[in-house]
């Protein structure tokens, strides 16, 4: 069974970098791409980016000037960093494991709520 | 705003059918494929659809998903209340080169 695992900071002042990283639990790592997606509150998803446990990654264009996902496959886990983060990046951010070429998430973290407040 | 378009909300009494939809265009459900998603309040979501309409293990066949052209349907029979979620539907936007999702819909079960 695999289980994804999530931390990081939840409270971040507006300019700073969000930093999250997850962990994955069973199953293959280097077979699958990794993702991180986002959710306002009381809003729908948005994909962040992906990576491959080669290290390439993949962003979404209306972020990528200010993403970073990175891998470290000898401890299956991937991290997310988001620089100059404003109001609108408040969301629960959801670490995910990504079938390609379908595609589509099949497992997924419990989320972690990051709240942008100066 | 969303690139693929869902219905707000549906609502249907239990026991009865519900279908969603969820349109794009040629660079995303036209030329890839589908998935739908469950999100109950307070949870992550949950993979209930994907290549359009395989199940995962462990997904009733109440649910269901077709596509065509570049439309793509979410059926879910014999509605109960436990089914009472937001879904998703998501694929790939060739034009976009990202991962594109509905904006979601709230089913009720009156």
């Amino acid at each position: 069974q695999v289980q994804l695992q999530q931390w990081g900071a939840g409270l971040l002042k507006p300019s700073e970098t969000l930093s999250l990283t997850c962990a994955v639990y069973g199953g293959s790592f280097s077979g699958y791409y990794w993702s991180w997606i986002r959710q306002p509150p009381g809003k729908g998803l948005e994909w962040i980016g992906e990576i491959k446990h080669s290290g390439s990654t993949n962003y979404n264009p209306s972020l990528k000037s200010r993403v970073t996902i990175s891998v470290d496959t000898s401890t299956k886990q991937f991290s997310l960093r988001l620089s100059s983060v404003t109001a609108a990046d408040t969301a629960v951010y959801y670490c995910a494991r990504f079938v390609r070429p379908d595609p589509y998430f099949d497992y997924w973290g419990r989320g972690t709520l990051v709240t942008v407040s100066s | 705003q969303s690139v693929l378009t869902q219905p707000p909300s549906v609502s249907a009494a239990p026991g009865q059918k519900v279908t969603i939809s969820c349109s794009g265009s040629s660079s995303n459900i036209g030329n890839n494929y589908v998935s739908w998603y469950q999100q109950l309040q307070g949870t992550a979501p949950k993979v209930l659809i994907y290549d359009n309409n395989k199940r995962p293990s462990g997904i009733p066949d109440r649910f269901s998903g077709s596509k065509s052209g570049t439309s793509a349907t979410l059926g879910i029979t014999g509605l109960q209340t436990g089914d009472e979620a937001d879904y998703y539907c998501g694929t790939w936007d060739t034009s976009l080169s990202a991962v594109v999702f509905g904006g979601g819909t709230k089913l009720t079960v009156l």
